[in-house]
């Protein structure tokens, strides 16, 4: 398996520009996260999917953040419109889950960085 | 609020040394306790995951343990090398999202 496939590595756009971060989970992970990491903040969860369905997104920070998972092997964060205090970088994980028997951990992939200017 | 905290936030080691990296957490409750690692500007790679019926896990030069009844887990790292300069975050995984220590830089001296 490829691990988790996050696209774009980089981004940099202008303030008030949509922006559309992409994530290919593991094949048959059922779970899918979205972080965000920065420096005063460390890693943030900003919503959780479980089978494709939204399960936690308390930590979305406003409105102009969305997710979607229209399947399970691909899902989007948005953030329209962009500001500069969005720069980051943003990480998708997956997981199998809770099985009754523990958790299996937590897959991460590469990042993307989002530069807002 | 279950956290997990890392101590000390950065560590230089000379090349060849033994080390330990320690992390606690509160969460009595435990299932599992994941290590990752994190070189700058770089993802998170997932070195070993100790599951609650485990006390260690070993992969290479590197040596968890799980000591529940503490609250506690150790990164054990043999013969330090320059290449595992990088910052070591220990984080708890759960069903619905993964708590993590805000990790310990560590920089091996050559």
């Amino acid at each position: 398996d490829a691990g988790v496939i996050q696209s774009p590595r980089h981004e940099v756009t202008e303030m008030g520009q949509e922006v559309t971060l992409r994530c290919k989970p593991i094949s048959g992970h059922n779970s899918l996260f979205w972080y965000r990491q920065t420096m005063m903040r460390g890693l943030e969860l900003l919503i959780y999917f479980n089978n494709n369905v939204p399960i936690d997104d308390s930590g979305m920070p406003e409105d102009r953040f969305s997710a979607k998972m229209p399947n399970a092997s691909f899902s989007t964060l948005k953030i329209q419109p962009s500001e500069p205090r969005d720069s980051a970088v943003y990480f998708c994980a997956s997981s199998l889950g809770f099985t009754g028997g523990g958790n299996y951990g937590y897959t991460f992939g590469s990042g993307t960085r989002l530069t807002v200017v | 609020k279950q956290e997990v905290t890392q101590i000390p936030a950065a560590l230089s080691v000379p090349e060849g040394e033994n080390l330990v990296l320690n992390c606690s957490f509160t969460d009595s409750a435990i299932y599992n306790l994941q290590w990752f690692r994190q070189d700058p500007g770089k993802g998170l790679t997932s070195l070993l995951l100790i599951q609650s019926s485990q006390r260690e896990q070993t992969s290479g030069r590197l040596n968890a343990s799980l000591d529940k009844s503490s609250g506690r887990s150790t990164l054990y790292i043999a013969a330090s090398q320059p290449g595992d300069s990088a910052t070591y975050l220990c984080a708890e995984p759960r069903d619905d999202k993964i708590i993590f220590g805000k990790g310990t830089r560590l920089h091996i001296l050559p």
